[in-house]
């Protein structure tokens, strides 16, 4: 099983480009989102999505886009990248119940110069 | 008071000792709780469930203690491989179904 697939792992951008971040998963998970982890600050919740057509913002929203239109897919956008977005970012997945099992990407480095 | 909190660490331990976690939460309606374990640099992985009689793993067991809000994680004869963050999760299951992440404590065994 594929799980949860993020891509770029690795990326490198200037301040002010736009980029997306791609996240898939392959459960039929109804919940997904996106966290950001910096050193001190533990997991904090950007976006997050119950289902396709449904996105809401999370607790550090600001400067990020998200869209869910299937099942599968539920990519973030940067929309003009600051050295405060540098970070690693997670997506994540779960079925509707909270009281189960969340699965996370393996994590994009973020880098913004 | 923080939702959920954590001893950041880090716990430096010697390999086959004893060592205990606490992660304590502000709401008491809280009704799901989990530890997840993430490996430097990599993500997050569900370690075990908390269940309200307590829950034993191998050498893990987590406890919960709902009148005191907080939950533990003891592991028993820690090897060099457990050398890991753990994070302490807790969910609400009300309207919003709010799940908390705790920062993570660090854990090093030493050999």
């Amino acid at each position: 099983n594929a799980g949860v697939t993020q891509t770029p792992k690795f990326q490198v951008l200037k301040t002010g480009q736009s980029m997306t971040l791609q996240c898939a998963q392959d459960m039929n998970h109804e919940y997904m989102s996106w966290y950001r982890q910096d050193p001190g600050m533990g997991l904090r919740l950007i976006h997050y999505s119950v289902g396709a057509g449904i996105t809401d913002q999370g607790e550090v929203p600001n400067g990020y886009n998200v869209s869910r239109s299937t099942t599968e897919d539920f990519p973030l956008r940067l929309l003009s990248a600051a050295p405060s977005q540098t970070s690693v970012y997670f997506c994540a997945s779960r079925t509707g119940s909270s009281g189960n099992t969340i699965y996370f990407g393996e994590g994009s480095w973020l880098t913004v110069v | 008071r923080k939702e959920v909190e954590q001893d950041p660490g880090p716990f430096n331990v010697p390999e086959g000792a004893t060592v205990a976690f606490n992660c304590t939460y502000s709401n008491s309606a809280s009704q799901s709780f989990f530890w997840y374990r993430q490996d430097c640099r990599k993500e997050p992985k569900l370690l075990m469930s908390v269940y309200s009689s307590g829950n034993e793993d191998g050498r893990f067991t987590a406890q919960l203690n709902r009148a005191s809000q907080y939950i533990s994680l003891l592991i028993r004869d820690s090897k060099l491989s457990d050398s890991a963050t753990y994070l302490c999760v807790v969910n609400s299951r009300n309207r919003d179904d709010k799940i908390i992440f705790g920062k993570g404590t660090r854990l090093h065994i030493l050999p």
